[in-house]
């Protein structure tokens, strides 16, 4: 299995550009979300999804946009960057067991987005 | 409302001696707590996580933390510290009961010295 897989993973943006960051897992798993990781704010839910059709918002929702058409699948977008968003981003998924205690969380590499 | 605290941003030690890094939580009830590590570009991989049934917890790489409900902490430590430790480690709480409400610590980074 290759885990969580997380595409690019570096990336220069623009301010005012729109990109996607990809996220695929190969783990069958239902629940998938995003963070941000920014220096001394430890790692903050973005969006999640519980399954395919499912999205909700996480603690930092604004500026970004997710969708899950498939249960491997968890693209996030930024419509319009912006300086404030410059980051590294994880995509994360887990077993949807209605625990997440029982359901450690796998995590792919991340993708560092600079915004200019 | 459920929190962490991590007490310290920076850990230094030297390698064969003992590591701890401190945790501290606030919770209205009963908290499932995990640590994770994560190396230098890399994501984050789940050292081990607090069950009910046992107070110390065993976790991969020769790590353990304690869960002392009197002092609200969850603190991680390892007897020798080995130079592949230097990471930055991440105390986690669960917010509530519902599914996958994490609430992450600001992270403590270990470095170790030769």
């Amino acid at each position: 299995n290759a885990g969580v897989t997380q595409t690019p993973k570096f990336q220069v943006l623009k301010t005012g550009q729109s990109m996607t960051l990809q996220c695929a897992q190969d783990m069958n798993h239902e629940y998938m979300s995003w963070y941000r990781q920014d220096p001394g704010m430890g790692l903050r839910l973005i969006h999640y999804s519980v399954g395919a059709g499912i999205t909700d918002q996480g603690e930092v929702p604004n500026g970004y946009n997710v969708s899950r058409s498939t249960t491997e699948d968890f693209p996030l977008r930024l419509l319009s960057a912006a300086p404030s968003q410059t980051s590294v981003y994880f995509c994360a998924s887990s077993y949807a067991t209605g625990s997440s205690y029982n359901s450690p969380l796998h995590f792919g590499n991340g993708t560092r987005l600079t915004v200019t | 409302a459920q929190s962490v605290t991590q007490l310290d941003s920076h850990v230094s030690v030297s390698e064969g001696t003992p590591v701890l890094l401190r945790c501290n939580y606030s919770s209205s009830y009963s908290p499932s707590l995990f640590w994770y590590v994560q190396h230098p570009n890399k994501g984050l991989q789940l050292l081990l996580k607090y069950t009910s049934a046992a107070t110390l917890v065993k976790g991969i790489n020769g790590f353990e933390a304690e869960f002392k409900k009197s002092e609200t902490s969850f603190h991680l430590t390892k007897p020798s510290a080995h130079m592949s430790d230097a990471a930055e480690y991440f105390c986690v709480v669960i917010l509530n009961t519902g599914f996958q409400k994490l609430v992450f610590g600001t992270g403590t980074r270990l470095l170790v010295s030769p």
